[in-house]
């Protein structure tokens, strides 16, 4: 299994371009995230999915949109990339649900100019 | 909303000494979870706590959860070098659509 892939690894993006992040897991599993993590700032939830067809928000979702077509991918988009965008993003994937072991993907960094 | 603070920010030890980090929370969870993240790595599960006053051990990692089930710690015995990272606690509440919410870590530093 290679459990949970992210692309790109390093991003460089100009303010008011968009990109969509990729994110893909092999385990099967129903509740996927995204996360960003800015120093000192922790882990912060930007949209989230229980099951194919299925998205919620997070903490900060202003800026990003998720769709959840099937089980394996959990893309994310920014649609204007800003500075303040610039981040570190983790996608994880689990059974089901916060009660159960998150697995993170390698991130990706991303900087907007 | 539900907020789970962690303490200390940081802390730098020498080789050899022992490293305690906490977790609080104003309410009662359903369970807490552990994550390491080496340098420039992703979160890593280490361990999960279900039931009140839970104890699980992982060789030199000793994991407690509180009797009221509003607390956790997690304490190394005689730290190493490949214990530097941060640690992340996350819970679970039940009313809270079962996200985890995140503490915002603890980052070790160990000297040799």
């Amino acid at each position: 299994n290679a459990g949970v892939t992210q692309t790109p690894k390093f991003q460089v993006l100009k303010t008011g371009q968009s990109m969509t992040l990729q994110c893909a897991q092999d385990m099967n599993h129903e509740y996927m995230s995204w996360y960003r993590q800015d120093p000192g700032m922790g882990l912060r939830l930007i949209h989230y999915s229980v099951g194919a067809g299925i998205t919620d928000q997070g903490e900060v979702p202003n800026g990003y949109n998720v769709s959840r077509s099937t089980t394996e991918d959990f893309p994310l988009r920014l649609l204007s990339a800003a500075p303040s965008q610039t981040s570190v993003y983790f996608c994880a994937s689990s059974y089901d649900s916060g009660d159960y072991e998150q697995y993170f993907g390698p991130g990706t960094r991303l900087t907007v100019t | 909303g539900q907020q789970v603070m962690q303490i200390p920010q940081y802390q730098h030890v020498q080789e050899g000494e022992d490293f305690t980090t906490y977790c609080n929370s104003s309410t009662t969870l359903s369970n807490i979870q552990w994550y390491k993240q080496r340098p420039g790595g992703h979160p890593v599960f280490l361990i999960q706590l279900v039931k009140s006053g839970e104890v699980k051990k992982q060789k030199r990692l000793t994991f407690q959860f509180g009797e009221a089930k509003k607390n956790s710690s997690l304490h190394i015995t005689a730290t190493q070098t490949t214990d530097v990272g941060t640690y992340f606690c996350a819970a679970s509440n039940a009313g809270n659509n079962r996200k985890l919410i995140w503490g915002l870590g603890t980052s070790l530093a160990v000297n040799p």
